[in-house]
């Protein structure tokens, strides 16, 4: 059975910076890329980065471009962002979801989520 | 960026109603298309992908189709557990990949 699981969320100054990861299990992680999504509270779904499966190559929404940085250890099965420069805007919940081809997709599979705040 | 407009936004339903979604592209995406299904509080959860194909263990009254510009998500027969909003999503361009706004299926 997949599973991922976020953490790494919490409180945030604007301007300030988080770092999310997401455990991995249940498949052969380094043959799959993998994609953070937010929702802002009652908002709907906002694609943010994907990240190939072997290569590492990466692509961002250009909302976060410059800021946020998304990697990967295979040989952990883990998947990281690391938000810097925060916005009250990048206040949201963030998934990690695996996609179907290695550099993107649609998103076979969704973890729980964690939530990330901005304020101060 | 292609944009995807969904319509309507909030639905009003019966059990079992048959419920359509209308998901539109603002260009051509060819099939890439994805439905998925979000419960409060939860994921969403993959429901069909190119445009028509049944997600595993996702139950048939589920149906999609279209190509191009244009999209449906069915609902056959409404169950109380499908009560929920609902998302489209294109993934024919590289980047980004974009979602619709969502439709809440509500209780009528």
């Amino acid at each position: 059975e997949v599973q991922l699981l976020e953490s790494g969320g919490g409180l945030v100054q604007p301007g300030g910076s988080l770092r999310l990861s997401c455990a991995a299990s249940g498949f052969t992680f380094s043959s799959y890329g993998m994609s953070w999504v937010r929702q802002a509270p009652g908002k709907g779904l906002d694609w943010v980065s994907v990240i190939s499966g072997s290569s590492g190559s990466t692509y961002y929404a250009d909302s976060v471009k410059g800021r946020f940085i998304m990697s990967r250890d295979n040989s952990k099965k883990t998947l990281y962002l690391e938000m810097s420069g925060l916005r009250a805007e990048d206040t949201a919940i963030y998934y990690c979801a695996r996609t179907s081809g290695p550099n993107g997709g649609y998103f076979d599979s969704w973890g729980l989520g964690t939530l990330v705040s901005v304020s101060s | 960026d292609i944009q995807m407009t969904q319509s309507p936004s909030t639905l009003s339903a019966s059990v079992g109603d048959r419920v359509t979604i209308t998901c539109r592209a603002s260009q051509s995406i060819s099939r890439w298309l994805a439905w998925y299904q979000q419960k409060p509080g939860k994921a969403p959860k993959l429901l069909i992908y190119d445009a028509s194909s049944l997600e595993s263990g996702v139950p048939s009254r589920f149906s999609g189709s279209g190509s191009g510009t244009e999209f449906t998500l069915t609902i056959s027969s409404l169950h109380p557990e499908d009560f929920a909003s609902y998302y489209c999503q294109q993934y024919h361009s590289y980047s980004p990949w974009t979602f619709g706004q969502g439709t809440k299926v509500e209780i009528k």
